[in-house]
Parts: structure tokens; C-alpha cells; sequence
């Protein structure tokens, strides 16, 4: 059974920082990409970044680049979110997700598996 | 770069078909067939419900489907029933400064 379970959620002040870890269990996790989507209380749903199986590829929104770093430990089937410089605005439930394909098909940007969540809060 | 334009929300009746839209630009749903549409209960993660424009994961009733016309997708739900009472979300693939960008968001209601 798939799964993937995140941690590291917080409050935590404006400008400081914050790592956000997601545990993989289930699947051949290095042969996955593998995403963090963001969702504000009450809002919608906001895709963050996404890192491929061999770490080859990776890609950030606008609104997270330059202050956002993903990254993955295959060995531990583990994915990763470093968040510095957090503002107001980056205060939300952030899931980690699977790609639905394997790297070797191609990923589809649809993903089938998702974690239950951890909330980030940043306020002063 | 802009989220997808969904309405804000559609209501039906059970047993009713309802139809939820997904519009972009030529740069995101118009240009590639990478659309996927997310059903949310409130206080879950989302479920995907369509992959690839049209196609449905193993599990997922055939009353959800999915399809595209130029730069407006969309996701039509048959036979509506309580359950599918629930906020729906569209993304594609984006060739613009990001990578993926998702939809609003649109409420369902089941009246």
C-alpha cells in the first residue's frame, strides 16, 4: 500500500525558516517524481515544486523560487522541503504527492497519491 | 502565472449531469494534454479523478469524465449523487515560468 506521511509542519516568524520532510512507503520511490502542493486555509490548491526520481529535474513556482529548496534521499525513500525567508503568505497545509507514471514512462503531472498534510503557519 | 478559470461554483440535483469548466490559454490547457482533475472533501487530501484530459484512475467511477476543446477543459459528472458533493480542481502542464499551475476551484453542490 502507498504512502506518504509528512512532518515538520509549524509556526514559525516571518523571515525564518522551516524543513518539511515526507516519508514514502509502498511503491519504488526513486522511480517516481514526487510533489509538494500548498493549499491557505479556506483557499485553493497551489502547486509548490516538484523533483524527479533521479533528481535530474526540478521545477519551483514563482512564488516559492529562490527561497524554497526541494530535494530527495532515495536511500531513505524520503522527500524534502527547505523553506527560508517564509512569509504570511506561505501559511498553509502542504501535502506531499506522487506522479501517477513512473520517470520511465514519463511523468503525467497528475498525482494519485497524497499525504494527509502538515500545517505551516508563519506569523509574528 | 494565473490559476485556471473555473467557476466558483455548480449546483445540480441527484441524478442530474453536471458539467464543470477548466479555461487556460494556449500556453496550458489548449497546448498539451496534460490535464488532470482532483476531487476534495473538506478536511482530506484530494483524490485524482482524470488524468491526461480523459482518462480515469482504476477505481474511479465511469460517472466522472473528462474533455477538452481548444483552451477550455472540462469534467462532467452523470447521475450526480451526495457524495460527489465536494470542491473539484483542475491543473495542466504550463510551458509559462512555472510548471504546473492548477484552477480555482469549484464547488459542487447536490441540491
Amino acid at each position: 500500500e502507498v504512502q506518504l506521511v509528512e512532518s515538520g509542519g509549524g509556526l514559525v516568524k516571518p523571515g525564518g525558516s522551516l524543513r518539511l520532510s515526507c516519508a514514502a512507503s509502498g511503491f519504488t520511490f526513486s522511480g517516481y517524481s514526487m510533489n509538494w502542493v500548498r493549499q491557505a486555509p479556506g483557499k485553493g490548491l497551489e502547486w509548490v515544486s516538484s523533483i524527479s526520481g533521479s533528481t535530474n529535474y526540478i521545477y519551483y513556482a514563482d512564488s516559492v523560487k529562490g527561497r524554497f529548496t526541494i530535494s530527495r534521499d532515495n536511500a531513505k525513500n524520503s522527500l524534502s522541503l527547505q523553506m527560508n525567508s517564509l512569509r504570511a503568505e506561505d501559511t498553509a497545509v502542504y501535502y506531499c504527492a506522487r506522479d501517477l507514471a513512473p520517470d520511465s514512462v514519463g511523468p503525467t503531472l497528475a498525482l494519485d497519491y497524497w499525504g494527509q498534510g502538515t500545517l505551516v503557519t508563519v506569523s509574528s | 502565472q494565473s490559476a485556471l478559470a473555473q467557476p466558483a461554483s455548480v449546483s445540480g440535483s441527484p441524478g442530474q449531469s453536471i458539467t464543470i469548466s477548466c479555461t487556460g490559454t494556449t500556453s496550458d490547457v489548449g497546448g498539451y494534454n496534460y490535464v488532470s482533475w482532483y476531487q476534495q472533501h473538506p478536511g482530506k487530501a484530494p483524490k485524482l479523478m482524470i488524468y491526461d484530459v480523459s482518462n480515469r484512475p482504476s477505481g474511479v467511477s465511469d460517472r466522472f469524465s473528462g474533455s477538452k476543446s481548444g483552451n477550455t477543459a472540462s469534467l462532467t459528472i452523470s447521475g450526480l449523487q451526495a457524495g460527489d458533493e465536494a470542491d473539484y480542481y483542475c491543473s495542466s502542464y504550463t510551458s509559462g515560468s512555472t510548471y504546473v499551475v492548477f484552477g480555482g476551484g469549484t464547488k459542487v453542490t447536490v441540491l
